[in-house]
């Protein structure tokens, strides 16, 4: 039974450039969050989505990061353009919503992004 | 803003030892807590939980204690041992979907 999948794992780039991160949630679940942790404010949640549709975005950061998700088993978040303070390590996690185990969110493994 | 807040960033205890992580929110329509678990190069894994109903959940080894009044929730490993030690992650719902977590502590049990 496969998880929350995430793509790339890694993902050095140069400032300046665009990056796309990509989550597969799990099978059923129709709750999609993606969070970005650093070392000085831990999990932040920057956007989620139900049945697709986006629900808070007050998360993001600025205009330079926008969220998509155009079916129930993929999403995408995208920095356009990146820079250095973006660096950190950005997980995509999912829930089956309208339960009490919707609370419990279940979290992908997460893309460790470098922009140098 | 920080509405979770977790001050230690790090823990250390000895191995048959207990071993308590805190926790304090300021958001006062909060009703579910949980405590994640984390390894590194993993994702978090969902742990225990409590809602704002009750003041105790006790899981084997791991008990979540919550505090309304204070605004203080606390997790206690008993007795601690050395594959517990992680990054544990405090988290509040208000009842949506919507969760926010807590900086996280890092905890060493040592053999």
């Amino acid at each position: 039974d496969a998880g929350v999948i995430q793509s790339p794992r890694h993902e050095v780039t140069e400032m300046g450039q665009e990056v796309t991160l990509r989550c597969k949630p799990i099978s059923g679940h129709n709750s999609l969050f993606w969070y970005r942790q650093t070392m000085m404010r831990g999990l932040e949640l920057l956007i989620y989505f139900n049945n697709n549709v986006p629900i808070d975005d007050s998360g993001m950061p600025e205009d330079r990061f926008s969220a998509k998700m155009p079916n129930a088993s993929f999403s995408t978040l995208k920095i356009q353009p990146s820079e250095p303070r973006d660096s950190a390590v950005y997980f995509c996690a999912s829930s089956p919503q309208g339960t009490v185990s919707s609370y419990e969110q279940y979290f992908g493994p997460g893309t460790r992004l470098t922009v140098t | 803003d920080q509405q979770v807040k977790q001050n230690s960033p790090s823990l250390s205890v000895q191995e048959g030892r207990i071993s308590i992580l805190n926790c304090d929110y300021t958001n006062s329509m909060f009703d579910y807590f949980l405590w994640y678990k984390k390894y590194p190069a993993e994702g978090p894994t969902f742990l225990i939980s409590i809602s704002s109903i009750k003041d105790k959940n006790e899981d084997g080894r791991f008990t979540v204690f919550l505090n309304k009044s204070a605004k203080h929730l606390s997790l206690h490993i008993v007795p601690s041992q050395p594959g517990d030690s992680a990054v544990y992650f405090c988290a509040a719902s208000g009842g949506n979907n919507d969760m926010r977590f807590g900086a996280g502590t890092r905890l060493t049990v040592k053999p």
